[in-house]
């Protein structure tokens, strides 16, 4: 089964640090580039970041840009995300996915975990 | 950036279909879509990618009661025979150039 799981989620003050993890299993993981994508409470889905298979290219959300790092390890079928200076607007549950393989390039998010929640309040 | 717009709510009977549009901004008639189901306390479901040509492909056990097509810039969600299951917000994604791009949803109530 094609299955991604979050952990890490917690309740930090602002200022503050988290590091989110998302173990993958049932396909082939170093061969799929993934996502973090997250939402607030009562608001839509928000792209955070992305990380290419072969780890070498990553892409940031403007308001994640330099607060945020996106890694993996492909020996470890994980995904991570490295959160720092935490603002109460970082608040929300945070959810990996993977992007769909094409013969040129990628396509769109094709498999999704349940997701990790991080509140963010003093 | 990538401009991707939804109308915030849509409601229709148990029992009819329903229509779900989502559009992409200016210049990005040629961009593939994917729309995604998010129902309360459960992560996304993927549930069909929506090519320019009007192409498609559902994901893995969606029902053929979902259904895609594509018009310009506008990709649209067609779900036929309505069940209480399907209330849920639905989100359309967009990605290029390195970067992903979501509407902001539109929540589906099925009456």
């Amino acid at each position: 089964e094609v299955q991604l799981v979050e952990s890490g989620g917690g309740l930090v003050k602002p200022g503050e640090s988290l590091r989110l993890s998302c173990t993958a299993s049932g396909f082939p993981f170093s061969t799929y580039s993934l996502n973090w994508v997250r939402q607030a409470p009562g608001k839509g889905l928000e792209w955070v970041a992305s990380i290419s298979s072969t780890n070498n290219y990553r892409e940031y959300a403007d308001s994640v840009k330099g607060r945020f790092t996106i890694s993996r390890d492909n020996a470890e079928n994980s995904l991570y995300l490295e959160m720092n200076s935490l603002r109460d607007g970082d608040t929300a549950v945070y959810f990996c996915s993977r992007d769909e393989v094409l013969a040129l390039g990628i396509g769109g998010m094709d498999v999704w975990g349940q997701g990790t929640t991080v509140t963010v309040s003093s | 950036q990538l401009v991707v717009t939804q109308s915030p709510s849509a409601t229709a009977a148990l029992g009819a279909s329903v229509k779900l549009t989502c559009t992409l901004g200016a210049g990005l008639d040629k961009y593939a879509v994917a729309w995604h189901q998010k129902q309360p306390q459960k992560g996304p479901r993927f549930l069909m990618k929506i090519n320019s040509d009007g192409g498609h492909n559902r994901g893995d056990g969606i029902p053929d009661r979902f259904s895609g097509s594509s018009s310009g810039v506008e990709r649209v969600l067609t779900i036929s025979s309505l069940q209480l299951e399907d209330e849920a917000d639905y989100f359309c994604q967009t990605w290029g150039a390195g970067i992903r791009s979501f509407g902001g949803g539109t929540k589906l109530t099925v009456l």
